[in-house]
């Protein structure tokens, strides 16, 4: 299994919306609802951000938002803001319990 | 205070074992699945080994398949992580973390620990 494709970089000013993509298979990202999101900083433990595909845990603000078209997730960071700098990581279920981790995306806040 | 520590990383040789913990507190942790996710220096993150909230089932990715154990004493609120044949591509932050629960379900991995680090090198 490989790991699910994200870009490696992708940057914003503040106030602007970015989009994160995360592209798997028929047999993860497009077989189950199961994608969720994790954001990361330096030297930190991730923070789960989004999970089935589109929910927010609470204490997640409202700008962090989750979508899925075929075998393609995508996390949208709407306003954003300094604190957002980090690096996110989508995940997959992909049956028969296992995970699939991407190889994570650097957002920089311009 | 919801709390996971891990421990046990070090520096070993390659072909060597080493062993993990990971102690919860704060948290029901008899009612969580656990898992184990590692990350390379520099690299992303890989999902490594999960079981079942009582210890019933376990299920490993394919690097590490035959060679780790995930385990646990929910009497002392410990996950551990046997490490066998070590390879020099093991080096990694382990973390654990647990799944959802019943609030944000199985298929997510919600409280995470710092990490800790194992170095396998010649």
């Amino acid at each position: 299994q490989s790991a699910l494709t994200q870009p490696r970089s992708v940057s914003g000013s503040p106030g602007q919306s970015v989009t994160i993509s995360c592209t798997g298979t028929s047999s993860d990202v497009g077989a189950y609802s199961f994608v969720s999101w994790y954001q990361q900083h330096p030297g930190k433990a991730p923070k789960f951000i989004i999970y089935d595909v589109s929910e927010r845990p609470s204490g997640v603000p409202d700008r962090f938002s989750g979508s899925k078209s075929g075998n393609t997730a995508s996390l949208t960071i709407s306003g954003l803001q300094a604190e957002d700098e980090a690096d996110y990581y989508c995940c997959s279920y992909a049956g028969t319990y296992t995970w699939l981790f991407g190889g994570g995306t650097t957002v920089t806040v311009l | 205070q919801v709390q996971l520590v891990e421990s046990g990383g070090g520096v070993v040789q390659p072909g060597t074992s080493l062993r993990l913990s990971c102690a919860a507190s704060g948290v029901p942790f008899s009612r969580y699945g656990m898992h184990w996710v590692r990350q390379a220096p520099g690299k992303g993150l890989e999902w490594v080994a999960v079981i079942w909230y009582d210890g019933s089932d376990q299920n490993y990715a394919n690097p590490v398949k035959g060679r780790f154990t995930i385990s646990r004493d929910n009497s002392k609120n410990t996950l551990y992580l046997q490490m066998n044949s070590l390879r020099v591509e093991d080096t990694a932050v382990y973390y654990c973390a647990t799944d959802g629960g019943s609030y944000y379900g199985v298929y997510v991995f919600e409280k995470w620990g710092q990490g800790t680090l194992v170095t396998v090198s010649s």
